[in-house]
């Protein structure tokens, strides 16, 4: 099984920030790797898809990178409704698995 | 607009069998390239993939729970149905259905369902 590791657990930043979140795979996912977005008490929101393809209706503010055992999701500049739990996930390998999470945090 | 939805109950007992039921709409489970999954996550903590099943039945299970999953669909219905036998409190979660398009999970989820098992 494939595990993912997500860093740093939490980010504290503020409104307007940029924020960058890293996603380490034990093994090569090649670029099937995965981004969302959830706010509690809601389902995950796809951001990102493949390592860098923004998902339909996701802002620009959102992107994506990495392939192999790297990946990194960038948000340029936090807006109020950004303050929630990410989770990276990788297709590469059955089974499907995430990472634990970053929640980024109003500082 | 695609929706699912998950149904079962909220509330089963330890030893029990949990049955979940995902309804959807605006697609077809007999397209090529389609399939469903379940995916749960217990309060507070991370997501886990449970099984996802294709449009050809092609069925994928977590290795640490395949002996208590069983996953199948009703194209007729629009229905996918999860059981998973021999419940804990340490399955206590809430359970969610995806679509998957082209061997992408999409933007598409149901709301979710928490079951809780206590006795």
């Amino acid at each position: 099984e494939i595990v993912l590791t997500q860093s740093p657990a939490t980010l504290s930043l503020s409104p307007g920030e940029g924020a960058t979140l890293s996603c380490r795979a034990s093994q090569s996912v090649s670029s099937y790797l995965a981004w969302y977005q959830q706010k509690p008490g809601q389902a995950p929101r796809l951001l990102i898809y493949d390592a860098s393809n923004r998902a339909t209706g996701i802002p620009a503010r959102f992107s994506g990178s990495g392939s192999g055992t790297d990946f990194t999701l960038t948000i340029s500049s936090l807006e109020p409704e950004d303050f929630a739990v990410y989770y990276c996930q990788q297709r590469s390998n059955w089974p499907w698995t995430f990472g634990q999470g970053t929640k980024v945090e109003i500082k | 607009q695609i929706t699912l939805k998950e149904s079962g109950p909220t509330l089963v007992k330890p030893t029990q069998t949990l049955t979940l039921t995902c309804t959807f709409s605006e697609f077809s489970l007999s397209t090529s390239g389609v399939g469903v999954g379940w995916i749960r996550q217990p309060p507070g903590k991370a997501l886990e993939w449970l099984a996802l099943i294709y449009w050809n039945d092609d069925k994928r299970y977590s290795p640490s729970l395949k002996s208590r999953l069983t996953i199948t669909k009703d194209t007729s219905k629009n229905q996918v149905v999860l059981t998973m036998t021999n419940m804990d409190p340490v399955d206590t979660a809430t359970y969610y259905c995806a679509l998957i398009a082209g061997g992408v999970v999409t933007n598409s989820w149901g709301q979710g369902t928490l079951v809780t098992v206590s006795s």
